[in-house]
């Protein structure tokens, strides 16, 4: 069983839609990352958090620490969301990333 | 400012031969990682820098995979006697600082190993 993992491994959506992906992990952590993966390009770091909730624009990041889980909403989903959608943990007693292996997201117009 | 620049953005090598990789980190960032993504695989840890402390070494898949950095900033990851399966796209990452805290990690572009 895989430390980190996502649900679900791919996702299709209508423009306009409400997107979540979900992360479940099983060691302790001291933060967890979203990281944003297009097609061809680099990776851009989301959100990183530790508790509660963040918001950026139209997505919004939460977690629940003693459920070891987090989700990735995005509202009123667009094309240019299309990417592949990947949750990281930072172990507690190391600085390492442990990855999910991502969530691959398409919305169609 | 400038972000995490990796350098070649593309490689082919032959199998067997040595490689370089360079990163470049954010000028200030005194952690450095080295991560790997096979084709269809998901992200893995290589190495880590922090600084002055020893590196953290636990994610090399093998004794032909090396990393030094230099002066505190830039890196360089090299493979020796490069296989196929070691055809991946090598990425880097730096941040404000490791232990207790928890920083951002940005990204480079990446570089895109492939051996043949």
């Amino acid at each position: 069983k895989n430390e980190v993992e996502q649900s679900p491994q791919n996702l299709t959506a209508q423009e306009g839609e409400f997107i979540t992906i979900n992360c479940s992990y099983s060691v302790g952590i001291s933060a967890l990352h979203w990281l944003q993966q297009h097609p061809g390009g680099g990776i851009v770091s989301l959100f990183m958090l530790s508790s509660g909730k963040k918001k950026h624009g139209r997505l919004i990041a939460t977690i629940n620490i003693q459920e070891k889980h987090s989700s990735l909403h995005i509202t009123a989903s667009h094309p240019r969301d299309s990417a592949v959608y990947i949750c990281a943990v930072r172990s507690y007693n190391t600085d390492k990333l442990i990855f999910g292996t991502g969530t691959r997201l398409q919305v169609f117009p | 400012g400038a972000g995490v620049s990796q350098s070649p953005s593309n490689k082919v090598t032959e199998k067997g031969k040595d490689v370089e990789l360079r990163c470049d980190p954010i000028s200030g960032h005194t952690a450095l990682y080295w991560y790997r993504q096979s084709l269809g695989q998901g992200l893995e840890f290589l190495i880590y820098f922090q600084g002055n402390s020893a590196p953290d070494k636990s994610g090399l898949p093998s004794d032909r995979f090396s990393a030094e950095r230099t002066g505190g900033s830039v890196s360089t990851l090299t493979i020796q006697r490069t296989q196929q399966e070691d055809s991946a796209v090598y990425l880097c990452a730096s941040s404000l600082a490791g232990g207790s805290t928890s920083y951002e990690q940005y990204f480079g572009p990446g570089t895109r190993l492939t051996v043949t």
